[in-house]
């Protein structure tokens, strides 16, 4: 079965310190991969995509995922965290052509100032 | 461009009652979704709109839910009768039509649905 699969429940880190949440995906076929992330009272936000190319993925804020078929995970990194970082964050799967974007149970991070 | 708009922003309602809750997509989107999350679980797919047809509603739990989408713009999520699992938050997604390529899916703010 399709899943997606996040390592972390919650995070908690100091401010400048690095982060990296784990992401799983079991899917058949060609995968699309996102990181949504969603501010406290706001949207649900992109934060980044990865299609094709390159399977290192910039975002916005600081943030970059890295695509690894053979461990079939995309982890989302940012060498140091701010306080503004507080937020859930999702990582997510859509097959190529597909519609049906399969997301993971979400991490909050928690950023002490 | 204003974004995927959800009304209302939070209901709550008696078991048993009814509420219908709408999505207003970016303008142009065929595509339109909705999703829920129900308290710390995960965000799950409940059905797809082409247009105005349901290219896929596999993940909607049961008869009681009915989705909608006439004339293929706005959409409405109608809860009848309501249970207490049906309380969390009701997202709505839409995205352009891409092909083969992947897509992006723009998220509305959501509804947030409590049934007592």
């Amino acid at each position: 079965a399709q899943s997606v699969s996040q390592h972390n429940h919650h995070v908690i880190l100091s401010e400048a310190a690095s982060l990296e949440l784990g992401c799983n995906y079991s899917y058949g076929g060609t995968v699309n991969l996102f990181w949504y992330v969603q501010y406290p009272g706001q949207h649900l936000q992109l934060l980044l995509k990865y299609f094709s190319g390159d399977p290192l993925v910039k975002g916005i804020k600081g943030f970059e995922a890295e695509f690894i078929k053979s461990k079939f995970s995309f982890n989302l990194r940012k060498p140091s965290v701010q306080w503004s970082d507080t937020a859930e964050y999702f990582c997510a799967a859509l097959n190529t052509g597909g519609f049906k974007t399969i997301f993971g149970a979400g991490t909050r991070l928690f950023v002490k100032a | 461009e204003a974004g995927v708009t959800q009304f209302p922003s939070h209901s709550v309602i008696e078991k048993g009652q009814t509420v219908t809750l709408r999505c207003d997509p970016i303008s142009g989107h065929d595509n339109l979704y909705w999703y829920r999350r129900v308290m710390g679980k995960e965000i799950k797919f409940l059905l797809h709109f082409v247009k105005e047809s349901k290219q896929d509603e596999s993940g909607m739990p049961n008869n009681r839910f009915l989705a909608e989408r006439t004339g293929g713009t706005y959409s409405t999520l109608k809860v009848q009768p309501a249970e207490l699992e049906d309380s969390g938050v009701y997202f709505c997604a839409s995205s352009q039509v891409t092909g083969s390529k992947g897509e992006t899916q723009y998220f509305g703010p959501g509804t947030r649905l409590l049934v007592l």
